[in-house]
């Protein structure tokens, strides 16, 4: 069975901090996708990035990073330069399937960038 | 502006009631899901519809109940069977196969 874990239930940094929010996952299968998405207060997710299981490469968009390690069965999500814009609540989601209807949720991350 | 539409934001229902919440797109999207939330807890699949007139019970199917009449339009009944309805909805859209989904900004429901 697919797992996805957020350890991280709650944290707090101050603007213009770095911080890096895990994600680790367990799955059988060699072909599974990786997500994360974000939930602003307004309560929508956004989808931030999506990472199948045969690329490793780590990815950067602005601000944003990511370190997928199948060694160690995580996807870490990095911000440099934290705003307060920031603040959210972050999931990270596995899907062995490759369909949206098997996907698997953490229990999510609460990021509160203060300024 | 294309998107996805939940309505009501709030929604409060008395013990022994059913409710139905709205989902709608305007993006041509073919499936659509529905997702609970609760505190501290991840996402869970209620049901998910890949084409019009076919649905599929996702995990926590029990005491809901959705149609899908039209493929702008995904609502989802809350009935009297569901013992713990309080909790955060929301609905998503995807392209048929394998992408992003967008979400819709939720509906709150609280029983009173």
């Amino acid at each position: 069975a697919q797992k996805v874990t957020q350890a991280q239930t709650e944290i707090s940094v101050v603007e213009k901090e770095d911080v890096t929010l895990d994600c680790v996952y367990e799955t059988r299968d060699t072909t599974y996708y990786l997500f994360w998405y974000k939930q602003p207060p307004s309560g929508e997710l956004v989808f931030l990035i999506r990472r199948n299981s045969f690329d490793e490469q780590n990815e950067i968009s602005g601000r944003y990073s990511w370190n997928f390690q199948k060694s160690t069965s995580s996807f870490n999500f990095t911000i440099t330069a934290s705003q307060v814009v920031d603040s959210a609540v972050y999931f990270c989601a596995l899907s062995e399937g490759g369909n949206n209807n098997d996907m698997r949720f953490g229990a999510g991350t609460r990021l509160t960038v203060k300024p | 502006d294309g998107g996805i539409t939940q309505s009501p934001k709030y929604l409060f229902r008395k013990e022994g009631q059913n409710v139905t919440l709205s989902c709608e797109q305007n993006l041509n999207h073919d499936a659509m899901y529905w997702y609970r939330q609760d505190p501290g807890q991840g996402l869970r699949l209620i049901y998910y519809s890949q084409i019009v007139n076919d649905f599929q019970k996702g995990d926590i199917a029990e005491g809901y109940s959705v149609s899908r009449e039209k493929k702008e339009s995904f609502p989802l009944t809350v009935t009297s069977a569901q013992k713990n309805p309080t909790a955060f909805y929301l609905c998503a859209s995807s392209m048929a196969g394998y992408t992003e989904a967008f979400f819709g900004q939720g509906t709150r429901l609280t029983v009173v």
